[in-house]
């Protein structure tokens, strides 16, 4: 149980262009999601707490115009780069917070590596 | 706002032994949850230990065991009878009792050798 998937796990586009990243719960219900960036050989930074049926909230320093998320279920969230450039290229990680279960409780999914030429 | 700090970038052992990947943090909150994550080189992430701060006894999954040590603000991760398949960036991380969210370290990078 408590499966996290993510789609696509890699994706090439073109300067200027949008990708759009899903991040599903397969088995369970998720209130919370989380999006985070990770470039090569450093460690994974939060970008935005996404919450069902509200606002994402967004770390200090990321650009939530250029960063749309929208959680639109209690199994999806989707990560949107919109006017995508070179310097967006990294490895995009969401996780899901169970709910109704104790904070600690995130799953992760397997990632999402954006590539903009 | 919370702070996590591993000092090893990188780790060696020999495979059987035991090694102990170190982790300081720092917090405000006396609600706190303390994790130690594994990355392969799949880069899927995978708990494998958990501390909850008002816990005095140390956590301990199989294999692999912390040290918490509340006043000193640190958190190791020792791992036992160490297997090639232990090979992995290991992130420490922090998250408060409200908030949830995870604050990783900047990770050390285990290497297991024969």
């Amino acid at each position: 149980g408590a499966v996290v998937s993510q789609h696509p796990s890699w994706v090439i586009c073109k300067s200027g262009t949008s990708v759009k990243i899903e991040c599903r719960s397969l088995d369970f219900q998720a209130t919370t999601m989380f999006w985070y960036r990770q470039f090569p050989k450093q460690s994974l930074m939060l970008m935005a707490t996404s919450n069902e049926g509200s606002k994402a909230t967004y770390e200090q320093g990321v650009e939530k115009d250029k960063f749309l998320i929208n959680h639109a279920s209690l199994t999806l969230s989707t990560l949107t780069v919109t006017s995508a450039h070179p310097e967006d290229s990294s490895f995009y990680i969401c996780s899901a917070r169970v709910s109704d279960r104790v904070v600690y409780e995130q799953y992760f999914g397997p990632g999402t590596r954006l590539t903009v030429t | 706002a919370q702070t996590v700090t591993q000092s090893q970038p990188e780790m060696s052992v020999q495979e059987a032994e035991t090694v102990t990947l170190s982790c300081t943090y720092d917090t405000s909150e006396s609600d706190y949850y303390l994790f130690w994550y594994k990355q392969p080189p799949s880069r899927q992430m995978i708990l494998v230990i958990r501390q909850e701060a008002y816990k005095q006894q140390n956590a301990t999954e199989n294999r692999f065991s912390v040290n918490f040590q509340k006043a000193a603000k640190s958190f190791s991760l020792k791992i036992s009878d160490s297997q090639l398949g232990d090979a992995a960036m290991y992130f420490c991380a922090s998250c408060t009792g409200t908030a949830s969210k995870l604050t990783f370290g900047t990770g050390t990078r285990l290497q297991v050798t024969l």
